[in-house]
């Protein structure tokens, strides 16, 4: 078992350009999480799928972030235009609960995330 | 907001069984309690939930009180690779509700 895969592990970018964080969740797994972590905010729940489909996207912080989940192995968090305030740790989890439960079972080692 | 109240911090020796406790005073009748860690520049880890009884798992023991007011999460013996900050977390299962994270507990597990 892989776990949790995301990519890339780490990114520094400017200010104004596009990131595209990545996460692969683990097989058979049907619900997938995005979280955000910083030392002011702790850890918090961006978005959570359930096979594919997304189900609570509350915690997205403004329209310059989306994600998508286009089929069971892949999901993409993308912020356009990214700013400095948007540097975190982004985490990616899954589930293989069923139905619309919304407990992370298993996280990714997280993306570490700099915008200048 | 989280609805549980954990120590900033805690200290154990090596080898010994670390008792580390939360309080979840306004838990209600069909939330469960969940505890996951996180090490260092990783992810959170799931730990153990349960709702009422005892569990018990290769990782850790969770007690829960009669009145369910508070749990403890009990590393039998403790390693160094342990030290970590462990949160304490209620919540319905297979309900829509987010799972919170507080500030958790920072344990060092000391040689």
């Amino acid at each position: 078992d892989a776990g949790v895969i995301q990519s890339p592990r780490h990114e520094v970018t400017e200010m104004g350009q596009e990131v595209t964080l990545r996460c692969k969740p683990i097989s058979g797994h049907n619900s997938l999480f995005w979280y955000r972590q910083t030392m002011m905010r702790g850890l918090e729940l961006l978005i959570y799928f359930n096979n594919n489909v997304p189900i609570d996207d509350s915690g997205m912080p403004e329209d310059r972030f989306s994600a998508k989940m286009p089929n069971a192995s892949f999901s993409t968090l993308k912020i356009q235009p990214s700013e400095p305030r948007d540097s975190a740790v982004y985490f990616c989890a899954s589930s293989p609960d069923r139905g619309r439960a919304t407990q992370p079972q298993h996280f990714g080692d997280g993306t570490r995330l700099s915008i200048l | 907001d989280a609805k549980t109240t954990q120590p900033p911090s805690m200290d154990c020796a090596e080898g010994r069984a670390a008792n580390l406790p939360c309080n979840h005073s306004t838990i209600s009748g069909n939330e469960y309690v969940y505890w996951y860690r996180q090490i260092h520049s990783q992810g959170p880890q799931y730990i153990i939930h349960g709702l009422k009884n005892n569990e018990t798992n290769e990782m850790a023991s969770l007690i829960i009180t009669e009145d369910r007011k508070s749990s403890t999460l009990i590393l039998p013996h403790a390693t160094l690779r342990d030290t970590a900050v462990y949160y304490c977390i209620v919540r319905a299962q297979g309900g829509s509700e987010k799972l919170v994270f507080g500030k958790g507990t920072k344990l060092t597990v000391n040689p």
